[in-house]
């Protein structure tokens, strides 16, 4: 049974660090193929793919915040972090990971998402 | 373009079916993944690869894809089908995800 959870702070101050952890069970990223990606959703808006880390520890960062944005993993705990600096409301949303998969002909899903953090971003 | 375009919102008579569609460059190449969220829960995963379903996925929801459009299509409408349902694919020119901005299913 493979399940993800978010765990972190549910509030931050402008301009600080955020740091969130995924943790897993039911899979192990050293196996090939796997991947962990971070996806968020402000407040009534739509899903945005953040970042992801793959099996082989390659990783992947969204365009427009790669410069905000550190993935890394921790197998020995089955968890993956994500840290994202330089906080504003903008980022007030709700942080879920997910299991990444691209299947045989490059189509990327995701399986299992965890059940999300609401992050809130606010003096 | 990097981007998936959803209509806003559909709505759909009680058993009647409804396709909702997902535009975009990178559908000329790849393929979407659909995702059903409801209300406070976090988005579950109902086709990928096209039109493969999920273990549990009623076999009322489909996808299919013609050049730059995805559709998923729900045969027989369902009450408990009335939710946001999100694309997702690959930019065709970098290997980065894109979500569509979401469409909200109103059941009659």
């Amino acid at each position: 049974q493979v399940t993800l959870k978010e765990s972190g702070p549910a509030l931050v101050k402008p301009t600080q660090t955020l740091t969130l952890t995924c943790t897993f069970s039911g899979f192990s990223l050293t196996t090939t193929g796997l991947r962990v990606s971070w996806i968020r959703q402000p407040p009534g808006k739509a899903l945005e793919w953040l970042a992801r880390i793959d099996w082989d520890d390659d990783k992947l960062y969204s365009t427009s915040l790669k410069t905000r944005l550190t993935i890394s993993k921790d197998t020995s705990k089955n968890q993956v972090v994500l840290i994202m600096t330089n906080m504003g409301p903008m980022d007030t949303a709700t942080y879920y990971c997910a299991r990444m998969i691209y299947d045989g002909s490059g189509y990327p899903y995701f399986d299992y998402w965890g059940q999300g953090i609401l992050v809130t971003v606010s003096s | 373009s990097s981007e998936l375009t959803q209509d806003p919102a559909v709505s759909v008579a009680l058993g009647q079916t409804v396709k909702i569609t997902c535009q975009g460059d990178s559908l000329i190449n790849y393929y979407a993944s659909w995702y059903q969220q409801k209300p406070g829960q976090a988005p579950i995963l109902i086709i990928y690869s096209k039109n493969s379903r999920p273990s549990g996925i009623p076999d009322r929801f489909s996808g299919s894809g013609s050049g730059n459009t995805a559709s998923l299509t729900i045969t027989g409408a369902q009450a408990e089908d009335e939710a946001d349902y999100y694309c997702n694919s690959r930019d065709s020119g970098v290997n980065h995800v894109l979500f569509g901005g979401g469409t909200k299913l109103t059941v009659l």
